[in-house]
């Protein structure tokens, strides 16, 4: 079955440090993959995907995220985490029907503290 | 361009009542798809419309329905609510143009739903 696996639940890093978020997914083929952000009483914000080609990805506010087919591995990365990046970052796969692109399955999250 | 919308933003119902729950999307776009959120099982897929057709659908009992309107709009309903209903829940809308699956799903806001 597919499935998405965020390892870490919570993690705290200061502002200025790197940041890695990891996401390993089980998928039987190459999946389209995204990072979604979600702030206090917020919707989803996305933050970059991955369909195909180069395998890393670019996303909105500084974020990038490399795509590794042999560790089925999407992890999020940013060189330098400023307060406003405290939040919840998701994880997805998806989608897995043909004629459908709803059906993503997301990862439990991983909340990021920033400590000043 | 606004953005999704979603309406109530917060509901408080008791068991055994029904709800229903509203969603428009970003205009032009055809598909929307509908997620619950929970604390312990995380964001899970309900499902997916597109013109007025439901085209996937998650692993919830039939007590979750929903519907889209010629203008793209689409509305969830839970019959017979349960204390285990108390979620968030999210629309999400995507242009889906041409049918195409893989498109950048945006999400609205949420409706928070507590069942007392």
């Amino acid at each position: 079955a597919q499935s998405v696996t965020q390892p870490d639940i919570h993690i705290t890093v200061s502002e200025g440090a790197s940041l890695e978020l990891r996401c390993n997914y089980s998928y039987g083929a190459t999946p389209y993959l995204f990072w979604y952000v979600q702030s206090p009483g917020q919707g989803l914000q996305l933050l970059l995907k991955y369909f195909s080609g180069d395998t890393l990805v670019q996303g909105i506010k500084g974020f990038e995220a490399e795509f590794k087919r042999s560790q089925s591995s999407f992890n999020l990365r940013k060189p330098s985490v400023h307060w406003s990046d405290a939040a919840e970052y998701f994880c997805a796969v998806g989608p897995f029907d043909g004629g459908s692109q709803g059906n993503l399955i997301f990862g439990k999250g991983t909340k990021l503290s920033v400590k000043p | 361009k606004a953005g999704v919308t979603q309406t109530p933003r917060y509901l408080i119902k008791t068991r055994g009542q029904q709800v229903t729950l509203s969603c428009s999307p970003i205009s032009g776009h055809r598909s929307v798809s509908w997620y619950q959120q929970t604390p312990g099982q995380g964001l899970q897929f309900l499902f997916e419309y597109f013109s007025e057709t439901q085209r996937n659908k998650g692993n919830f009992p039939g007590r979750f329905s929903g519907r889209q309107f010629s203008n793209s709009r689409s509305e969830m309903n839970v019959s017979t609510l349960e204390l285990g209903d108390s979620a968030l829940y999210l629309c999400a809308s995507s242009l889906a143009s041409g049918g195409k699956t893989g498109e950048t799903q945006y999400f609205g806001p949420g409706t928070r739903l507590l069942v007392l």
